[in-house]
């Protein structure tokens, strides 16, 4: 199993431009998730999803939209991209049939806006 | 969920026990503590959790207090590639809850030669 996988490794967008982030995974989890940390700081949850078909809003969710389409596949879109939206940003997914719940998380995508 | 608190840093001596401690005073019957760690730059990974017992595994130990409110992460021989920063995350055990985790600012651990 590759994991959870995200492409790409690193981007630069100017102010304004519009991107998307990929995260796929092969364990056929159902549920995904989308972080960004911050310099310094913690991670925290931008949008989540329970389900090909579903998804909801985490912590900062404003500037950014997500769809779910697959179990595989959650990619992450950038409307027009603002230099707050600077941040390294991580793909989670775990099985809601593991008793623990872990998270897998990808190795990130690394996103300057300048 | 719990808000958590953690020490911003913490030594320890290649070959002894990491002991990294975490305060949840305001935990609820339903809420797991679970740790992760960050090396560098990388994702997160899973190291352990639990809810009321002490609980082991191939990578750590997690002592919890009888009254849930403060819990250790022990990782029993430190070595240089543990060097991370451990999140101490509580977290709700069932619907959509259970999936989300909320992360504070950790402990940096840095194992020292």
């Amino acid at each position: 199993n590759a994991g959870v996988t995200q492409t790409p490794k690193f981007q630069v967008l100017k102010t304004g431009q519009s991107m998307t982030l990929q995260c796929a995974q092969d364990m056929n989890h159902e549920y995904m998730s989308w972080y960004r940390q911050d310099p310094g700081m913690g991670l925290r949850l931008i949008h989540y999803s329970v389900g090909a078909g579903i998804t909801d809003q985490g912590e900062v969710p404003n500037g950014y939209n997500v769809s779910r389409s697959t179990t595989e596949d959650f990619p992450l879109r950038l409307l027009s991209a603002a230099p707050s939206q600077t941040s390294v940003y991580f793909c989670a997914s775990s099985s809601r049939h593991s008793g623990s719940h872990e998270q897998y998380f990808g190795p990130g995508t690394r996103l300057t806006v300048t | 969920d719990a808000k958590t608190t953690q020490p911003p840093s913490m030594d320890c001596a290649e070959g002894r026990a990491a002991n990294l401690p975490c305060n949840h005073s305001t935990i609820s019957g339903n809420e797991y503590v679970y740790w992760y760690r960050q090396i560098h730059s990388q994702g997160p990974q899973y190291i352990i959790h639990g809810l009321k017992n002490n609980e082991t595994n191939e990578m750590a130990s997690l002592i919890i207090t009888e009254d849930r409110k403060s819990s250790t992460l022990i990782l029993p021989h430190a070595t240089l590639r543990d060097t991370a920063v451990y999140y101490c995350i509580v977290r709700l055990d069932s619907g959509a809850g259970s999936y989300q985790l909320t992360f504070g600012k950790g402990t940096k651990l840095s194992v020292i030669p």
